[in-house]
């Protein structure tokens, strides 16, 4: 089974730039995930999606950041314009059924992006 | 609110030898479920092991097994047997229903170093 695949692996923008990051869950996945990890810490949600549509994006910077995941499948999140805080790997996340403590989350390689 | 706390910033072990980390959790939430992550220098986070609120007995998954005390709202994972591919960031994390999302909850991480 191929697992959550993400591209690009790195990139490096300056600020102010847009940029864009693709995820491709594992198949038959209902949850999809995007966690924010800044150097030294643990990772944090930024969005789950349910199918197509959005459980929770509550620590979403919504006046920059956005996500969609269409058809219920691969995902983007882009963040426009991009500010120095915004360098951390972007990890995205699949998981199998719709929510419940035991439900595993399983992660892409991450996207390392690095502001200048 | 929910939290997990992870006090141990670095570790060594020496190789074939056993290690535990530290992991305390808080919740409310009388259904939840613990769960541990290994992230190499890589960047992907692997899925270890899970833990659910109400399993009687401690997880187990080879190498690994966590010590669940409910009590003392802990869930330390036990390393037997250290390997040299063991060293990495290691990540307790947890989720419950007190918001609609479960959403994964992470410490701040533990960094394991094995020496030959």
């Amino acid at each position: 089974e191929a697992g959550v695949a993400q591209s690009p692996r790195y990139k490096i923008i300056e600020k102010r730039q847009s940029v864009a990051f693709w995820c491709n869950p594992i198949s038959g996945h209902a949850t999809l995930y995007w966690y924010q990890q800044i150097l030294g810490q643990g990772p944090k949600l930024l969005i789950q999606f349910q199918n197509n549509g959005v459980v929770d994006d509550s620590q979403l910077p919504k006046d920059r950041f956005s996500a969609e995941r269409l058809k219920g499948v691969d995902s983007t999140l882009k963040i426009q314009p991009a500010k120095l805080e915004d360098s951390a790997v972007y990890l995205c996340a699949s998981g199998k059924y719709d929510g419940g403590a035991g439900d595993t989350q399983y992660f892409g390689p991450g996207t390392r992006l690095t502001v200048l | 609110a929910q939290k997990i706390t992870q006090t141990q910033p670095g570790m060594f072990v020496q190789e074939k030898e056993a290690v535990t980390l530290d992991c305390t959790y808080d919740t409310s939430d009388q259904s939840y479920g613990l769960f541990w992550y290994k992230q190499p220098s890589s960047g992907e986070m692997i899925f270890l092991i899970y833990q659910g609120s109400y399993d009687e007995q401690n997880a187990t998954e080879g190498r690994y097994s966590l010590n669940f005390q409910k009590a003392r709202k802990s869930a330390n994972l036990v390393i037997s047997a250290s390997q040299l591919g063991d060293s990495a960031m290691y990540f307790c994390a947890m989720r419950d229903g007190m918001d609609s999302s479960y959403k994964l909850i992470f410490g701040s991480g533990t960094r394991l170093l094995v020496r030959p």
